[in-house]
């Protein structure tokens, strides 16, 4: 069966702290791995994906994620967090069938001043 | 701009009311995909569509009707709306077949039925 679970509905940093948002998978073949922002009132952007190759995956906004086979995991990080990065967070999953995504519950990340 | 465009943007309609929700792309993408998000469920995939005239459901079709007559025009159905479909849609397009690609999400389409 595929799944996705991220741990925590609700993040909250301070500005210039790192940011971890986690994201475990369940895939009964080799994963396809997303993440994926949506700012208020706004639809869903890419952050990154993961399909083959190196498992440290970098995105936009200086995020980046590792893909972790052992761990089946595929947490996302940066740095450093600003102000604009508050807003909500979704790992997904493809790769079984070709055309099915699956989605994780999100995360909202708060960033305080 | 390369877009993909819902209409209407928001809706308040009354149960059993048939209404369609437009949903268009001017990339030339061959996969287009129906979701819906609901508080604490995140998105779950309605119908998706690999090519013209190809579709299939997702993990909850019921209740909701697409086609996929044209390339750029991938339209949701709700032939007989119930409350429990109240709930924010989005429409996505991606060049490649499959999800894999990057997709392309529209503005979202928030739809109240009484």
């Amino acid at each position: 069966a595929q799944s996705v679970t991220q741990l925590g509905s609700h993040v909250s940093v301070s500005e210039g702290a790192l940011v971890l948002l986690r994201c475990n998978y369940s895939s009964s073949v080799p994963p396809y791995l997303f993440w994926y922002v949506q700012y208020p009132n706004q639809g869903l952007q890419l952050l990154l994906k993961y399909t083959t190759g190196a498992t440290l995956v970098k995105g936009i906004n200086g995020f980046e994620a590792e893909f972790k086979k052992s761990e089946t995991s595929f947490h996302l990080t940066k740095p450093s967090a600003h102000m604009s990065d508050a807003a909500e967070y979704f790992c997904a999953l493809g790769g079984s069938t070709l055309g099915r995504l699956y989605f994780g519950r999100g995360t909202q990340l708060t960033v305080w001043p | 701009e390369a877009q993909v465009t819902q209409n209407p943007r928001y809706l308040i309609t009354v149960t059993g009311k048939k209404l369609t929700v437009t949903c268009s792309q001017n990339m030339n993408h061959e996969y287009m995909s129906w979701y819906r998000q609901d508080p604490g469920l995140g998105l779950r995939q309605i119908y998706y569509s690999m090519n013209v005239e190809v579709t299939d459901k997702g993990d909850v079709p019921e209740g909701y009707k697409v086609s996929r007559k044209e390339k750029r025009n991938f339209p949701l159905i709700l032939e007989s709306p119930s409350p429990n479909q109240t709930s924010l849609y989005f429409c996505a397009s991606s060049l490649s077949v499959g999800p894999i690609g990057t997709q392309y999400f529209g503005p979202g389409t928030r739809l109240t039925v009484l």
